[in-house]
């Protein structure tokens, strides 16, 4: 238990869906963020939030959409999604700039 | 290129055998940081090594650091079938902020 925990673990959803993953964290962190791990790729940064700043990956598609209500607690909103964006979704949460990630055991995402 | 890159891709070895994995990258950075991940689930931190370290030890875990030569080492000693994971390196750089990269992943496997 790392004290980053997502919901749900699983998540099978057509194209014109609409759903939600949640994250959150006991750690007293006061940063986050979300991962994609797509197959035989890097591990992608999608965004970060901290206190000083929001920080989205420019490449990410707006049909991911985030939200940060307060610094325990992480949303990202998917709406009519493709195929490709089926991955493991990986939240996890820091104190320090730089320092290091608590993961939660992430989302496993099926688009059909 | 921001990521580090791991090599080998996959390492097959016996229980009891001593695993070594290594992470080059090409621009500066501020730390580094190896983590583990079980098949399906969150990355877990094993060991953060900042740039003007040369050598970290935790447990049978022993990284270094080259920054002349842009690379670094994860040697597991002793290894055990439960050392069966991935293995990342993550890049952390000066003015990074919360922003960590990550590379595709050295596969290990041990077996008994």
């Amino acid at each position: 238990e790392t004290g980053v925990t997502q919901t749900p673990r699983h998540l099978v959803m057509g194209m014109t869906n609409k759903k939600s993953l949640k994250c959150e964290q006991h750690l007293g962190h006061n940063a986050m963020y979300w991962y994609k791990q797509s197959a035989k790729k890097p591990l992608e940064l999608m965004f970060v939030y901290s206190l000083e700043e929001r920080v989205e990956n420019n490449s990410v598609p707006s049909r991911f959409s985030p939200e940060c209500p307060n610094s325990s607690h992480l949303f990202l909103h998917l709406h009519t999604l493709q195929p490709e964006d089926s991955a493991l979704y990986l939240c996890a949460s820091s104190q320090a700039k730089g320092g290091k990630l608590f993961f939660g055991s992430g989302t496993q995402l099926s688009v059909l | 290129s921001q990521q580090g890159e791991e090599d080998p891709q996959a390492l097959s070895i016996q229980e009891g055998e001593n695993a070594t994995m290594n992470c080059s990258y090409k621009t500066s950075i501020n730390n580094l940081q190896w983590y583990r991940q079980n098949s399906g689930r969150g990355l877990v931190h094993l060991i953060l090594i900042r740039s003007n370290e040369r050598e970290k030890h935790s447990g049978r875990l022993r990284v270094t650091l080259d920054t002349s030569k842009k690379s670094s080492s994860l040697l597991i000693t002793a290894s055990r079938a439960a050392d069966t994971a991935s293995y990342f390196c993550a890049l952390g750089f000066t003015g990074g902020g919360n922003k960590l990269t990550f590379g595709t992943g050295t596969q290990l496997k041990v077996e008994l």
